[in-house]
């Protein structure tokens, strides 16, 4: 069984839309992350949450926005989306913050 | 601004070779330092990680890190056609950000 939940795979959005991107881990860690990997750019970090407190945000823009209802759960919503924001977006889990970081298997969003 | 450079950008090697990927960082404060492997389409995944000058050895990978030079690199014995990948050499601040580099492709041709 999947221990870290990604929804959806896939997702086609249109310029100036919005989109919330889910994650769901059942590994029982205390951290969770969101990275985004484009064909432009490495696999970059965006957020850092532990115990649902946000540790750090290295996005530029706004326009992404962390959500943490439970404690494993950690979802991404995009607003104004644009076509630069096509990328594979990865949620990821942690026991704590120096240990293993376990990746979801990552949700493809193309905006059009 | 943490920068981590990987080298090379790709690698060609026969099956049974022993291959070496190497790493830069730019932050001396940095704590952990890891390599991912991500084969294509998959999420990347944790080969090892290490924290402390010396060498770690788990099977087939063999990691050494050396703070003073900002340098760390995964050594692979005995590559398999399986070992065919991206790898993605990072590193760890003390909020859990990792910060990756562009990756080295590998290939082990069979």
């Amino acid at each position: 069984d999947p221990k870290i939940i990604q929804k959806p795979k896939y997702l086609v959005a249109v310029t100036g839309s919005e989109k919330i991107l889910i994650c769901e881990q059942y590994l029982g860690h205390n951290a969770m992350y969101w990275y985004r990997q484009s064909a432009k750019k490495p696999l970059e970090f965006m957020f850092s949450y532990s115990y649902q407190k946000l540790m750090d945000n290295q996005t530029a823009s706004s326009r992404f926005q962390p959500q943490s209802s439970k404690k494993n759960h950690l979802d991404l919503q995009i607003t104004a989306l644009k076509p630069d924001d096509s990328a594979t977006y990865f949620c990821a889990s942690s026991q704590d913050w120096q240990d293993t970081q376990y990746f979801g298997p990552g949700t493809r969003l193309l905006v059009l | 601004q943490q920068n981590v450079q990987q080298s090379p950008e790709s690698l060609i090697v026969p099956e049974g070779a022993r291959t070496s990927l190497n790493c830069t960082f730019s932050d001396s404060a940095s704590q952990y330092f890891w390599w991912y492997r991500q084969h294509s389409g998959k999420a990347p995944k944790a080969l090892m990680s290490i924290f402390s000058n010396g060498e770690k050895e788990e099977g087939r990978f063999t990691i050494h890190l050396n703070k003073a030079s900002l340098h760390f690199s995964l050594h692979i014995r005995d590559s398999q056609p399986s070992d065919s990948a991206l790898y993605l050499c990072a590193v760890t601040t003390n909020t859990g950000k990792l910060t990756f580099g562009d990756g080295t492709v590998l290939t082990v041709k069979p």
